[in-house]
């Protein structure tokens, strides 16, 4: 079991760019969560998806986020345009059912500057 | 919506037991507990999940009244390793079950 991947590991833009970060889910997960992680905030629950369909995207922050699944083995979380303020650890989650225990991936560092 | 409560942070020496207690006021009938850890630059990791009295498991137990207002995760003879963040949540049910990180437990394990 290789876990939940995330790539890229370290993202920097300049503002104003697309980032897209990518997420693949452990094998036969059936829900799969986005966090973004600052000091200030903590960790917040962006959206969460259970057999692909989004069930609650209202962490989601502003329009410029968006997220899909496209299929149960991978993710997408696109910013667009990506401001200064997006900067964050974004981590990807996924577990059995939307009840059980996360599996968190470690995460993608965002530095838009 | 359940909100949880903990201390900000907790020092302790090696070989000591640590009990972290959170408290969730407004729990409801179908929401379960569950406590995660995280180190510096990785994900949050599950370490137990309980709905009510006592939970074990290889690394910590977890304990949880009657009336389910509050949890205390208790962790065996700490090490330095054990010095990360501990998170206490709440699962609540909104057609989907939606799980919010409160602020969390730094502890700091000291030689």
């Amino acid at each position: 079991d290789a876990g939940v991947i995330q790539s890229p590991r370290h993202e920097v833009t300049e503002m104003g760019q697309e980032v897209t970060l990518r997420c693949k889910p452990i094998s036969g997960h059936n829900s799969l969560f986005w966090y973004r992680q600052t000091m200030m905030r903590g960790l917040e629950l962006l959206i969460y998806f259970n057999n692909n369909v989004p069930i609650d995207d209202s962490g989601m922050p502003e329009d410029r986020f968006s997220a899909k699944m496209p299929n149960a083995s991978f993710s997408t979380l696109k910013i667009q345009p990506s401001e200064p303020r997006d900067s964050a650890v974004y981590f990807c989650a996924s577990s059995w059912r939307d009840d059980s225990p996360l599996h968190f991936g470690n995460g993608t560092r965002l530095t838009v500057t | 919506l359940a909100k949880t409560t903990q201390p900000i942070s907790m020092d302790s020496y090696e070989g000591q037991e640590v009990n972290i207690t959170c408290s969730h006021n407004n729990i409801a009938t179908n929401d379960y507990i569950t406590w995660y850890q995280q180190f510096p630059s990785q994900g949050p990791r599950f370490i137990i999940q309980g709905y009510k009295t006592k939970v074990t498991n290889e690394v910590a137990s977890l304990f949880i009244p009657a009336d389910r207002k509050s949890s205390t995760l208790s962790l065996p003879r700490v090490s330095l390793s054990d010095t990360a963040v501990y998170y206490c949540l709440v699962a609540f049910n909104t057609g989907g079950f939606k799980t919010i990180f409160g602020a969390g437990t730094r502890l700091f394990v000291k030689a």
